[in-house]
């Protein structure tokens, strides 16, 4: 089975701090995502990832930066988290493909007081 | 006006019920279809993924996309208490970056 670990369920943080999302994945995917979901505007990607070191914008990148070092991780990184980044952060990984599935995690709730 | 376009609900049905659940979009580009699922504290997972128009069915659940009308549809027969969840629809074109319905939550009533 696939399967997309994130480093947190839960996470609190504070206004102004630094915050790093971990994801990984076991099945040697070319794909991964972040997306974060908020109720009345569903899953919006905020960066994607088509190979080590490769990466591309989404719908809503602003304060968000992202890194690939490794094919199985890649990390959403807050430069300095607003109230407004308060959300469900959701990772995936495909398969490069028409076809091809996108396997999620189980997401990470992050509130920024 | 957002490219997909699906009915947040909540809906909530009793036991045995048939489900409709629906999605329009506006991009003609879009070519592939599929339809997930998420449980409560849980990240989606696929349900349904289908290429062209017409009917896809899978033991209780069947998708249908219109190209022509840009709606696609999921119908569940038979629903069961643990359909509730929340249903995406999500679509794209040949590359890889899907884009997602808000989500309908769905309540199956014992």
């Amino acid at each position: 089975d696939v399967k997309v670990t994130q480093s947190s369920r839960y996470l609190v943080k504070r206004t102004g701090e630094k915050v790093f999302l971990e994801c990984v994945q076991d099945m040697d995917h070319e794909n991964m995502f972040w997306y974060r979901q908020d109720p009345g505007l569903g899953l919006r990607l905020i960066y994607f990832s088509y190979d080590v070191k490769m990466k591309e914008k989404g719908d809503i990148p602003e304060g968000y930066s992202v890194s690939r070092e490794k094919k199985e991780r890649f990390s959403l990184i807050l430069e300095s988290a607003s109230t407004n980044q308060t959300s469900m952060y959701l990772c995936a990984s495909s398969l490069v493909g028409a076809y091809n599935e996108q396997f999620f995690g189980p997401g990470t709730r992050l509130t920024v007081l | 006006q957002k490219e997909v376009e699906q009915d947040p609900g909540p809906l909530s049905v009793p036991e045995g019920a048939i489900v409709s659940l629906n999605c329009t979009y506006s991009n003609s580009a879009f070519q592939y279809f599929m339809w997930y699922r998420q449980y409560s504290r849980k990240g989606p997972e696929l349900l349904m993924y289908t290429y062209s128009s017409g009917n896809k069915e899978d033991g209780r659940f069947t998708a249908q996309v219109d190209k022509s009308s840009k709606y696609i549809s999921l119908f569940i027969r038979d629903s069961q208490p643990s359909d509730s969840a929340t249903y995406l629809c999500a679509m794209k074109t040949s590359g890889s970056r899907l884009t997602f319905g808000e989500g309908t939550q769905l309540t199956v009533n014992p």
